[in-house]
């Protein structure tokens, strides 16, 4: 199984500032069929199922604002947040889509300082 | 609106069963692969199943395989996760999720269906 670690487990950003999410995966997750890598994230909100931001590591899913980004390649990835809102309080996890089982980070928790 | 909605979660004794539903509107439900994804209180999100569009292929996670079973009915538009011999460490929210057509991520999810197994 392909093993996804995120760093921090949690933060605390003042708003308006920036949140950096790392993810490494145990192995590399980078196509050589499509030269694309099979990672995308996730954002949870109390109560809420988990919504997609990013796909392909680094494209933004329709809606999502472009203070959201993500970068990365191979086994180590980031999602970056600028100008943190209120509204970005919640769970980020990252996902390897690239085999089986299908895998998770635990989670990184953002909070406002 | 293109949406999913899972139902059918509830209180089960250890080694019972329990079948969820998921129900898509909005969207070719034929045309998908579908996900499980289950979500233990308080932990972080795993992989349960992962089922072909036309129902004859499922990739299930090692902890669920030879219990959790997965059908679908394209005419009804639902998925269906028929868990049988639960366990206590299969309390979890369930949730069920499109698959984007983009290699595998989940585009649309569920609110969720909660299943407690517990004596």
């Amino acid at each position: 199984d392909i093993v996804m670690t995120q760093s921090p487990d949690s933060l605390a950003v003042s708003l308006g500032e920036r949140a950096t999410i790392n993810c490494k995966s145990s192995q590399s997750i980078l196509s050589s069929s499509n030269n694309e890598n099979f990672l995308g994230w996730y954002q949870q909100k109390p109560g809420q199922p988990p919504k997609l931001l990013i796909y392909w590591a680094s494209t933004r899913e329709s809606g999502v604002p472009d203070r959201f980004s993500g970068s990365g390649s191979g086994t180590d990835f980031t999602l970056t947040i600028t100008n943190l809102q209120a509204e970005d309080v919640a769970v980020y996890y990252c996902h390897q889509y690239y085999s089986y089982p299908r895998t998770f980070g635990q989670g990184t928790r953002v909070e406002i300082k | 609106e293109v949406q999913v909605v899972e139902s059918g979660g509830g209180l089960v004794q250890p080694g019972g069963s329990l079948r969820l539903s998921c129900a898509a509107s909005g969207f070719t439900f034929s045309k998908y692969y579908i996900y499980w994804i289950r979500q233990a209180p308080g932990k972080g999100l795993v992989y349960v199943s992962h089922t072909s569009p036309d129902g004859a292929a499922t990739i299930y996670a090692d902890s669920v395989k030879g219990r959790f079973t997965v059908s679908r009915d394209n005419a009804k538009n639902t998925l269906y996760l028929q868990m049988n011999s639960l366990r206590a460490e299969d309390t979890a929210v369930y949730f069920c999720a499109r698959d984007s057509h983009r290699g595998g991520c989940m585009d649309v999810w569920g609110k969720g269906t909660r299943v407690t197994v517990s004596s």
